[in-house]
């Protein structure tokens, strides 16, 4: 099955400064992957995701890269700010029709240091 | 509006009790799933269903179970709680290659 690691397990920067959040997945068939984020006590959001014919997204502060012959895939905040602190899940799926089945990586805890 | 809802949302309960935890969700959607989340885990898929009497195991399915009678509704069962399964419980549905919505998670802890 499907295996999601992430990397770094914290992340601290200054507000204004870039973050990054790196994982890695197992399977080839895996075709989509969103990144969820997080809040203390909240549930899970998404806050962007990339399709396996696609190799950058972007979406305002946000990007996410993906590299399908490394299976790797990333996830860049640009001047960060006090409200990105959270923390953020990283997921692979294989979605077809009728099938999807999403699995998440171990999560990176940012915090903005204001 | 559309939701999903779970319930209860603070159980605690004793090593070998059964336990019910609910999801019932208003999106009609086809696809739902059982995650736990642990410090260090992340999010683990327990069950998952992708319609009306169609259940299947997940990463860490044992000592869980699941059944689909509706669209609605999929409750997870604990059958004889253990204290390893003290967590975080979140459900979630879909619709095919789409976002997932989750609950506000259950809080589960076994003495």
């Amino acid at each position: 099955g499907e295996n999601v690691e992430q990397h770094p397990s914290t992340l601290s920067v200054q507000e204004g400064d870039s973050a990054v959040i790196k994982c890695t997945y197992s399977d080839s068939a895996s075709n989509y992957f969103p990144w969820y984020k997080q809040e203390l006590g909240k549930r899970p959001q998404l806050i962007i995701d990339i399709r396996s014919n696609v190799g950058e997204k972007k979406d305002q502060r946000i990007a996410v890269t993906l590299n399908k012959t490394a299976k790797h895939f990333s996830l860049h905040i640009t001047e960060t700010q006090p409200e990105d602190s959270a923390v953020y899940f990283c997921a692979a799926s294989e979605s077809k029709t009728s099938y999807d089945k999403v699995i998440f990586g171990p999560g990176t805890s940012l915090s903005v240091i204001p | 509006d559309a939701e999903i809802t779970q319930s209860p949302r603070h159980k605690i309960t004793e090593t070998g009790r059964q336990v019910t935890l609910a999801c019932h969700q208003t999106w009609n959607h086809n696809n739902m799933f059982w995650y736990r989340q642990d410090l260090g885990h992340g999010l683990r898929l327990i069950h998952y269903s992708y319609g009306v009497q169609d259940t299947n195991k997940g990463e860490v399915s044992d000592g869980y179970s699941v059944s689909r009678s509706n669209t609605e509704d999929l409750p997870l069962t604990l059958e004889s709680a253990a204290s390893s399964q003290t967590s975080v419980y979140f459900c979630a549905s879909s619709e095919w290659g789409d976002v997932l919505t989750f609950g506000a998670g259950s809080r589960l802890t076994v003495l």
